[in-house]
């Protein structure tokens, strides 16, 4: 079993559209989660941590559920500058693992 | 956010040469990188850890004498791709580690802008 499992998509949404991706990760003990962004041919770029308590950066919203071992992230009134890769990243409880999903890609239309 | 160079930003290069990839941390010190390498359409996948001062941890499946890693000091890891190969054409990303433990903890990675690798 991955260590951090996306669903791939790829989601297909219009302007102005919200949007919720999932992350599960396995490790209960994990301690740090992360979303990131990636948009085509360029580096992933740190988008949100997520806490405990969800938090909220503007349009998008993290929360994090300890007990089902799930992220997730949600974007709301989506604009076409949305589109990108959205990468769930998981610290492990080894010092240095840091696991990164598979990505889920977002396609926002006019 | 912390900011983190990489150089070349892309490169070509005949096969059976070598290449060697820069990992900088311009505005903060990095005891810990990462090197990932992505192909097209795919997810990263973390090649290695670097730590400096040290050995780097390689990830299983992942050649130390091919992938040389060098961290001589804390803003700059190198990584050498040695006798390179069409196969070994790939999207190279380093990413630093940002540990704080004072105020609000934190360990983020911020990633380089990458380095696109052709073998020819």
């Amino acid at each position: 079993r991955k260590e951090v499992e996306q669903d791939p998509g790829p989601f297909n949404v219009p302007e102005g559209a919200t949007v919720a991706f999932n992350c599960t990760y396995s490790n209960s003990a994990s301690q740090s989660f992360f979303w990131y962004r990636q948009d085509c041919r360029k580096e992933p770029k740190l988008l949100m941590s997520v806490y405990s308590s969800g938090n909220e950066d503007g349009r998008f919203t993290a929360q994090l559920n300890r007990a089902s071992q799930y992220i997730s992230l949600l974007i709301r009134d989506s604009k076409l500058s949305d589109s990108a890769t959205y990468l769930c990243v998981v610290k492990g409880d080894n010092f240095n693992k840091f696991y990164f999903g598979s990505g889920t890609k977002l396609n926002v239309k006019p | 956010g912390a900011v983190v160079s990489q150089h070349p930003s892309w490169v070509i290069c005949k096969s059976g040469t070598s290449v060697k990839i820069e990992c900088r941390s311009l505005d903060f010190q990095a005891t810990t990188m990462f090197w990932y390498r992505q192909f097209p359409k795919q997810s990263l996948m973390l090649m290695a850890t670097s730590n400096e001062g040290s050995k780097a941890t390689y990830e299983q499946g992942v050649e130390k004498d091919k992938f040389l890693i060098n961290h001589a000091s804390l803003t700059l890891s190198t990584l050498t791709v040695t006798s390179a190969h069409p196969e070994d054409s790939s999207f190279y990303i380093c990413s630093a580690r940002v540990l704080r433990t004072s105020g609000a903890s934190t360990d983020t990675q911020y990633f380089g802008p990458g380095t696109r690798l052709t073998v020819l």
